[in-house]
């Protein structure tokens, strides 16, 4: 069984671009999740999709969108990029209803860079 | 506001021996404690996890153990392998929400 699988591996943008990653999760999860891993700091809460909709939404600023398709994959985009946008970002997969006990299938992120 | 805190950085424990990594948290909404491990260059995968209706749980060399009184949890490994070398994360949640993480302890056991 395929995991979460995400893309592009790596991505370079330049200051003020857009980048848009893109997640595909375990098959028979509807729920996808997206995080941030800064240098430095643990995995902060961006986005979280379950059944197309959006649940709820970390402490980012509105430049950081996403949507779920409803084959349940997701996309993130980040607008206007910052330097501080640097980081990995990972995406999880759970069955509908927040993972419960066993929590999150996790991607191996995108190491998105701005330069 | 940081809801679930790991105040160690890094540990250091050689093979064998027992690590213990500890976990704290604000939040007495949590219903779940989770604890992930993280490779570089990898996502963080699924290790152990305990409700806040238990105060141990116990899978082989792993055992996470829950005060709810204290609101602190902490992750044992009984003996500690090199291949453990990893960071882990603790992480908590409320029923139908999104998982809260620390920022991680490095764990490295050495030979």
């Amino acid at each position: 069984e395929a995991g979460v699988t995400q893309s592009p591996t790596h991505l370079i943008k330049t200051r003020g671009q857009q980048a848009t990653l893109r997640c595909s999760p375990i098959s028979g999860h509807t729920s996808v999740y997206w995080y941030q891993q800064a240098l430095g700091l643990g995995l902060q809460f961006l986005l979280w999709y379950d059944e197309g909709e959006e649940r709820n939404r970390g402490n980012f600023p509105p430049r950081f969108s996403g949507r779920q398709f409803p084959n349940y994959s997701s996309e993130l985009n980040v607008n206007a990029l910052e330097l501080e946008d640097s980081a990995l970002y990972l995406c999880a997969s759970s069955p509908t209803g927040g993972g419960g006990i066993y929590g999150y299938t996790f991607g191996s992120g995108t190491r998105l860079t701005v330069v | 506001d940081q809801q679930v805190k790991q105040n160690s950085p890094s540990l250091s424990v050689q093979e064998g021996r027992i690590s213990i990594l500890n976990c704290d948290y604000t939040n007495s909404m949590f219903d779940y404690f989770l604890w992930y491990k993280k490779y570089p260059a990898e996502g963080p995968t699924f290790l152990i996890s305990i409700s806040s209706i238990k105060d141990k749980n116990e899978d082989g060399r792993f055992t996470v153990f829950l005060n709810k009184s204290a609101k602190h949890l902490s992750l044992h490994i009984v003996p500690s392998q090199p291949g453990d070398s990893a960071v882990y994360f603790c992480a908590a949640k409320p029923g139908y929400s999104t998982l809260t993480f620390g920022k991680g302890t490095m764990l490295l056991v050495s030979p």
